[in-house]
């Protein structure tokens, strides 16, 4: 089936540490996207990235990185940078433009910070 | 910059009840709305759309309207089940015909009882 995949579900890091969540997709998007989601506060733009070898910074990008090397991965990295990394972290893709807004997402990676 | 508010929750209703939830955005242009849901532990899924003003979302009973003249898109169910529990995600894009970068806003806890 298509789809998103992230992994790993659950994560757990000591401070100082990056860690890397990595995103899959088969769907043949071009568009692949990271949000943050925190407790009432909805949900928050880290990175987009619209094509290829190329990415631009969301709202909230500081104490992240993100490549995109292929068409299906768009790995994140949470680096020691990030002051408050606890947080569910999506995976999002859509269609290039001409598209009407629908994004896909995966199930969410839930790191903790110890 | 383009923004979206949602009641605050969590709404709690029993099985059957009618369900409202509201939104209300600010966009400079001619956004798309779309509502999302997640259920426990898992992404977001669409759950409905609209792309211009009077237009009317629909999808497993939910419908929601775009209202140009009162800048709403209010969510809203006849006779609520207990698996419709979940939280729910109004949002906007605000580049409809490119790539999209949702705005969301801060999600609505449902809770339906037998």
């Amino acid at each position: 089936d298509g789809g998103i995949t992230q992994s790993p579900k659950y994560l757990f890091r000591k401070e100082g540490q990056n860690v890397t969540l990595s995103c899959e997709q088969n769907l043949n998007h071009d568009a692949m996207y990271w949000y943050r989601q925190d407790p009432g506060q909805g949900l928050r733009l880290i990175y987009y990235s619209q094509i290829v070898n190329d990415f631009q910074k969301g709202d909230i990008a500081e104490g992240y990185s993100v490549s995109r090397e292929k068409k299906e991965s768009f790995p994140l990295t949470v680096t020691s940078a990030q002051k408050n990394p606890t947080a569910f972290y999506l995976c999002a893709s859509s269609l290039g433009g001409g598209n009407t807004g629908e994004l896909f997402f995966g199930e969410g990676s839930r790191l903790t910070v110890l | 910059g383009d923004s979206v508010t949602q009641m605050e929750g969590p709404v709690t209703l029993s099985e059957e009840a009618f369900l409202t939830i509201n939104c209300t955005y600010t966009a400079t242009g001619y956004p798309s709305l779309f509502w999302y849901v997640q259920y426990p532990g898992e992404g977001l899924q669409l759950l409905l759309k609209a792309t211009k003003a009077d237009d009317k979302g629909s999808n497993k009973g939910f419908e929601a309207t775009y209202r140009k003249e009162t800048t709403s898109f209010h969510l809203e169910k006849g006779s609520v089940q207990v698996s419709d529990s979940a939280v729910y995600f109004c949002a906007l894009s605000d580049n409809p015909g490119g790539y999209n970068k949702l705005i969301f806003g801060a999600g609505t806890r449902l809770a339906v009882h037998p």
